[in-house]
């Protein structure tokens, strides 16, 4: 069963607008939360990660929220542009075995 | 080298036909992972190494996949008698010794099983 939970499976927005893509997880062992971009025919690369001891990380447009009582973490993404326009999925793991337990993956469309 | 690469890009297998997919970690890391990306999102973890040792394998359909990596050769990942359900990306990502940090991915092998 898919151990990280994500939400929406797609989205439109406007450019300039906010586009925020929730993560759930269940398994307290995980300790580290990154989140990758995806454009068609691609590799996923690594956009932004979190560990459990902050709350919040931002780098530029892209900003991580964490709750850990709560077990979700969420990323924003500021002033969306056309190139935004990708699948992103939200990726947990466990100091015992490094694999990555990933979300389903949220199309995002940009609208100019 | 900076990247991870994977070969070949594409791949097209007959039904029972053998497939042998290649990577070539970022040089200096330790740890290769394989993962099976099926219908564009769901990706399923296969198997794992640190440095030619097996790290984890609990992904792994054993009786028709294996895996090596061995020394100053690209990791490989085989598939025996292919099945129409390993139609699918198969991306290889590699990361560092310290436990736990950032996964980089290669641009996948996409098979296709006629």
């Amino acid at each position: 069963q898919q151990q990280v939970k994500q939400s929406p499976q797609s989205l439109i927005v406007q450019k300039g607008g906010i586009s925020i893509i929730n993560c759930a997880y269940e398994n307290t062992a995980f300790d580290y939360f990154p989140w990758y971009q995806q454009f068609p025919g691609k590799g996923p690369a690594l956009l932004i990660a979190i560990r459990p001891d902050v709350s919040e990380k931002k780098e530029g447009r892209f900003t991580i929220s964490f709750n850990k009582s709560a077990k979700q973490f969420s990323l924003h993404i500021m002033d969306s542009q056309p190139g935004d326009s990708a699948t992103y999925f939200c990726a947990a793991s466990n100091p015992n075995d490094y694999k990555l337990s990933f979300g389903a993956g949220t199309t995002v469309t940009v609208r100019a | 080298g900076e990247e991870v690469a994977q070969t070949p890009k594409h791949l097209v297998r007959g039904e029972g036909q053998k497939a042998k997919l290649y990577c070539a970690p970022i040089k200096g890391h330790s740890y290769v992972f394989w993962y099976q990306q099926v219908l564009k999102n769901e990706f399923k973890f296969l198997i794992s190494f640190q440095n030619e040792n097996v790290f984890d394998e609990t992904g792994m359909p054993k009786e028709r996949f294996s895996a090596k990596c061995l020394p100053n050769s690209p990791c490989s990942l085989e598939i025996q008698a292919t099945k129409l359900e390993d139609s699918a990306v198969y991306f290889c990502a590699s990361s560092q010794s310290t436990a736990n940090t950032e996964a980089f991915f290669g641009q996948g092998t996409r098979l296709t099983v006629v």
